[in-house]
């Protein structure tokens, strides 16, 4: 029973164009969502987060929207480079017992061409 | 700076045979997590350390995985009876505090049982 998924497990971008990778969950108790990247033979890396009180949050040529109606959320990459190519995890979290433990999707991976 | 790291970065082992997993997190990092991915999934959340207890391990599959972290920095997962089904990669991460505060992954160790 996946509460976080990502639909699209590939995504291919033109160099300078936009990325919209998606998410969707189920949990209603899900209150703070986070995007993290992962290269090869590497650890996933913090992106970007967004709370539930906010429907946007900017950073740079990153931008993640959140639709809490819909329970779906978007990352946004504009322009679009080749070392964007990598694999996005979507995770969602709530606090309990005094931690918010991330429940992540499978990943989009995202190539970039040049 | 040096990052989360993980030793070793591979480790194969038998069926039936016990395994130690080691993580040396950021230095000061007073929260501790360990993830396990496998193959087209998503980190998937293991137990959660705040210094040297174990605040929660819920995510532990059953008694054959055993986490400590006794001086509240480096921590070693232990794994029993190693069976073909807990091949994945392990993934450690840690934060400054646990409330919510940015996770830093390490690399992982890829643990393969034959």
């Amino acid at each position: 029973d996946q509460q976080v998924k990502q639909n699209s497990p590939s995504l291919s971008v033109q160099e300078g164009r936009i990325s919209i990778l998606n998410c969707d969950y189920t949990n209603s108790m899900f209150d703070y969502f986070l995007w993290y990247k992962k290269y090869p033979a590497e650890g996933p890396t913090f992106l970007i987060s967004i709370s539930s009180i906010k429907d946007k949050n900017e950073d740079g040529r990153f931008t993640v929207f959140l639709n809490k109606s819909a329970k779906h959320l978007s990352l946004h990459i504009v322009p679009s480079q080749p070392g964007d190519s990598a694999v996005y995890f979507c995770a969602a979290s709530y606090q309990s017992g005094g931690s918010y433990i991330p429940t992540f999707g499978r990943g989009t991976s995202l190539i970039v061409h040049p | 700076g040096a990052g989360v790291s993980q030793t070793p970065s591979n480790k194969v082992t038998e069926k039936g045979k016990y395994v130690e997993l080691r993580c040396d997190p950021i230095s000061g990092h007073t929260a501790l997590y360990w993830y396990r991915q496998s193959l087209g999934q998503g980190p998937e959340f293991l137990i959660y350390f705040q210094g040297t207890g174990a605040a929660d391990d819920s995510g532990l599959p059953n008694d054959r995985f055993f986490a400590v972290r006794p001086e509240g920095s480096v921590s070693t997962l232990k794994i029993q009876r190693t069976e073909r089904g807990d091949s994945a990669v392990y993934l450690c991460a840690s934060s400054l505090t646990g409330g919510g505060g940015t996770q830093y992954f390490g690399p992982g160790t890829r643990l393969l049982v034959l």
